[in-house]
């Protein structure tokens, strides 16, 4: 089994919808949770950062942890062309070695 | 703008060359990663290094070396490539520890291997 769970895709919505993103994880000491998204032939870039559980909130973008399910959260709002990415999950015990989900693609249509 | 900075965007190298990629960052990181990509396969973590002239190996560290000889560089080496190695490979740094606000990624160098 792997460490992180993330559901591959391709997801496919149009414009304006909510697209959701999640994963799943083994470890219970992992503290630290991220979101990146990373267009194609670019590096991935940070879109959420949280330590813990909770909501995290920036513009149309929600993260959510639920460490007692082991289970993480992105939505994307109002989703526009320009979010067509694969997004991927991150996480850690101590924020030095992160653990990566497999990557989601997801691809919003005019 | 803070960056990681990979020397080569694509590179094209024979069977059994000795194969160099380069990393730079600016953010006087201490830390520094080396990933493949691959599709599927998701990000799998060749090596790291927490501080100058330290290095440990990652999940994956066969057929790789690497060097960090000053803070802000850290160099992959492929010391035989072969095919099996092709593949776009990730640079990236952070500081550590709480709220550092995680890894800056390079823009990947995609080798391939013939």
């Amino acid at each position: 089994q792997k460490e992180v769970e993330q559901d591959p895709g391709p997801l496919s919505v149009p414009e304006g919808a909510i697209v959701s993103l999640n994963c799943t994880y083994s470890n219970s000491a992992f503290q630290y949770f991220m979101w990146y998204r990373q267009y194609s032939r670019k590096g991935p870039e940070l879109l959420m950062y949280t330590y813990s559980s909770g909501n995290k909130e920036d513009g149309r973008f929600t993260a959510q942890v639920d460490k007692s399910s082991k289970y993480i959260s992105l939505f994307i709002r109002d989703s526009q062309p320009s979010d067509s990415a694969t997004y991927l999950c991150a996480m850690s015990e101590d924020d030095y070695k992160l653990s990566f989900g497999a990557g989601t693609t997801v691809t919003v249509r005019a | 703008d803070v960056k990681v900075t990979q020397s080569s965007r694509y590179l094209v190298k024979r069977t059994g060359e000795k194969v160099f990629l380069e990393c730079v960052q600016d953010m006087d990181h201490e830390n520094m990663f080396w990933y493949r990509q691959d599709p599927g396969l998701g990000l799998r973590l060749i090596y790291f290094s927490y501080d100058v002239k330290m290095k440990e190996k990652g999940d994956i560290p066969e057929g790789y070396s690497v060097s960090r000889e000053k803070k802000e560089r850290f160099s992959l080496i492929l010391e035989s490539a072969s095919t099996n190695q092709t593949s776009m490979y990730l640079c990236a740094s952070s500081s550590g520890g709480r709220d550092s606000g995680g890894y800056t990624f390079g823009s990947g160098t995609r080798l391939t291997v013939v």
